[in-house]
């Protein structure tokens, strides 16, 4: 079957650091993305890295603090988020980038996870 | 970044009504080099992982129902639920992929009468 789950959310303190997995299954080497909800608001992209890891982008927001890779022995990305804010609290999503041919991306995230929950607060 | 803005931001309706949300970005989506239209829609219920509905603005991804469709071109897109079900209750996104940055819009969330 193929899915995504998240794992490694948690409360942290502002200032604090945490790692979120993302482990998938039933494909491999996908582009992958990285994006957050916070409560009662809409989605945002956060990051994103290709499939063999050379090559990763982040939103302005996190710069500098988030940092995304992979592990495709072990099939899972992950983002390690430091320095963190209260307005990076929010639920984290994994999401798979679609392709239409092997090599025409549909541009579209077609697999989603449920999501991890990080809360930054004193 | 591109700015993508939908309308409305809710909709009531009945059982059975067509649906219409639009979407418009702040700067064309289109690919040239691909021709394609770099525009998504998502549904999110709560509970339930993201769900692609529409990718390239018009292609239905596989498994949606056929009352879900697609349409637009360049700045200004729609999303119509054709017939509207209890199942269709949910908020829906769309989504620009067109520079490196993806950006969506504020949602739309869907209601029954």
């Amino acid at each position: 079957e193929v899915q995504l789950v998240e794992s490694g959310g948690g409360l942290v303190q502002p200032g604090g650091s945490l790692r979120l997995s993302c482990a998938a299954s039933g494909f491999t080497n996908s582009w992958m993305h990285w994006v957050r909800q916070a409560p009662g608001k809409g989605l945002v992209w956060v990051s994103r890295i290709n499939g063999d890891g050379s090559s990763t982008a982040y939103a302005d927001s996190v710069k500098g603090r988030f940092t995304i890779s992979r592990d495709n022995a072990k099939n899972t990305v992950y983002l390690q988020m430091n320095s963190l804010r209260a307005d990076d609290t929010a639920v984290y999503y994994c999401a798979r980038e679609g392709r239409a041919t092997v090599t025409l991306t549909t541009r579209a995230f077609d697999i989603w996870g449920q999501g991890t929950k990080v809360t930054v607060s004193s | 970044d591109i700015v993508m803005t939908q309308s409305p931001d809710s909709l009531t309706m009945s059982l059975g009504e067509r649906a219409t949300i639009n979407c418009r970005s702040s700067q064309s989506v289109l690919h040239s080099s691909y021709n394609k239209e770099y525009l998504a829609w998502y549904q999110q219920k709560p509970g339930q992982p993201l769900k692609l509905l529409i990718y390239w603005a018009s292609t239905r991804e596989s498994g949606v129902p056929e009352r879900f469709s697609g349409s637009g071109s360049g700045t200004d897109f729609t999303l119509t639920i054709s017939s509207l079900q209890a199942e269709d209750v949910a908020v829906y996104y769309c989504q620009q992929y067109c520079s490196d940055l993806p950006t969506f819009g504020q949602g739309t969330k869907v209601q029954i009468k």
